[in-house]
């Protein structure tokens, strides 16, 4: 089993839709939690860290189950903007290294 | 520009030969992080180092790999023999905190 499990896509939204992104990891002792954007052919970029009680930024929201361990990453009023894969990341054990899952494909059509 | 750089941005090799790869972090960054990314998949984690001790290796790192981080600052990682199945985008990224921040990485084709 993949320590950070993501459904690979791709997700075909029109612009203004809301959609939600799902992840699960397997490992019950880790540490912390993030979304990562990543656009073709660039360097993954952090979109938002992960926390217990849920966080917000702007039309994005993300959420952490530790109990199921699972994560998920809402985005609402999609723009052409967000067109890009989406990465759910799991560091394990502190300031280590990064557990990437695969990777979800965003594609918003006008 | 004071993020992560990258050198060089492409590299081409044939079979057998070696190749290193250079990454200057934040300047203010003493983590410092190698990953390796092939098409279709997230980054896998290689190697870690904190200021010039390398911490933690992957299993992914072969024998013909080898990285270094002299004096705490720039890294290296070179890659010796190479194969085909070197043929990857091998990203560096740096950090203080928990945040890590990659660079643009080096795209290495093995011919």
């Amino acid at each position: 089993r993949k320590e950070v499990e993501q459904d690979p896509g791709p997700f075909n939204v029109p612009e203004g839709a809301t959609v939600a992104f799902n992840c699960t990891y397997s490992n019950s002792a880790s540490q912390s939690f993030f979304w990562y954007r990543q656009d073709c052919r660039k360097e993954p970029k952090l979109l938002m860290s992960v926390y217990s009680s849920g966080n917000e930024d702007g039309r994005f929201t993300a959420q952490l189950n530790r109990a199921s361990q699972y994560i998920s990453l809402l985005i609402r009023d999609s723009k052409l903007s967000d067109s890009a894969t989406y990465l759910c990341v799991v560091n394990p054990t502190g300031f280590q290294k990064l557990v990437f899952g695969t990777g979800t494909r965003l594609l918003v059509s006008p | 520009d004071t993020g992560v750089s990258q050198n060089p941005r492409h590299k081409i090799t044939k079979r057998g030969q070696n190749v290193t790869f250079r990454c200057d972090p934040i300047s203010e960054h003493n983590r410092l992080y190698w990953y390796r990314q092939t098409l279709g998949q997230g980054p896998e984690f290689l190697t870690y180092f904190q200021n010039e001790a390398q911490l933690e290796k992957s299993r992914l790192l072969s024998d013909r790999f080898s990285a270094e981080r002299p004096k705490g600052s720039f890294s290296t990682l070179e890659i010796q023999r190479t194969e085909q199945g070197d043929s990857a985008m091998y990203l560096c990224a740096s950090s203080f905190d928990n945040e890590q921040f990659f660079g643009p990485g080096t795209r290495l084709t093995v011919l």
